[in-house]
């Protein structure tokens, strides 16, 4: 079985602050993990995925994250917030054609 | 790319009536569709996996008669809520996979969701 925490369900950090926001896993096999990123009202938007290439998982708006296997984390981090990052982040964890959520984190962005 | 997308963005019924929701691959063929139900302010929720030309799957507590689920076509899936009534209200986004064989075969690819007032 796969599950996926989340740890901090709202985050708030200053514009231009640094930016992470945590998530563990456990699966059974090697997982396919993934971060996306919510509007409101809207649908899901995929900001990077590792799918057993790179560590280091570079995506979109200048979010990254790192897959470190030993602490069953893969990390998203940003170096500096904007304010249009402010949105809800989802972690997933995937394996064949099943997903499983983690419960989001609420990214707010203080000016 | 990998785009699929939902009809209607939003709508509004009155208690009781029969609401469908489309979900479309456009340019990819899936499998396996997926919906997902989200509470505002919670997590994505799954409904049902979805297979073409087979039942759906329904997750525990899902109830199958409300939530009628028809996957008719390797692009099309469509979600119609019975007898809505207001505790009905959500969003509701879908999720396609592609066929194996595709580049991005274990991945799924979201919706952007519609918005389901039940008045």
């Amino acid at each position: 079985a796969q599950s996926v925490t989340q740890l901090g369900s709202h985050v708030s950090v200053s514009e231009g602050a640094l930016v992470l926001l945590r998530c563990n896993y456990s699966s059974s096999v090697p997982p396919y993990l993934f971060w996306y990123v919510q509007y409101p009202n809207q649908g899901l938007q995929l900001l990077l995925k590792y799918t057993s290439a790179a560590t280091l998982v570079k995506g979109i708006n200048g979010f990254e994250a790192e897959f470190k296997k030993s602490e069953t984390s893969f990390h998203l981090t940003k170096p500096s917030a904007h304010m249009s990052d402010a949105a809800e982040y989802l972690c997933a964890v995937g394996g064949g054609q099943n997903f499983v959520f983690g419960p989001g984190t609420r990214l707010s962005v203080l000016p | 790319g990998a785009v699929v997308s939902q009809h209607p963005s939003w709508v509004i019924c009155k208690s009781g009536t029969s609401v469908k929701i489309e979900c479309r691959s456009l340019d990819f063929q899936a499998t396996t569709m997926f919906w997902y139900r989200q509470f505002p302010k919670q997590s994505l929720m799954l409904m049902a996996t979805s297979n073409e030309g087979s039942k759906a799957t329904y997750e525990q507590g899902v109830e199958k008669d409300k939530f009628l689920i028809n996957h008719a076509s390797l692009t099309l899936s469509t979600l119609t809520v019975t007898s809505a009534h207001p505790e009905d209200s959500s969003f509701y986004i879908c999720s396609a996979s592609p066929l194996l064989g595709h580049r991005f075969y274990n991945e799924q690819f979201f919706g952007p969701g519609t918005r389901l007032t039940v008045l």
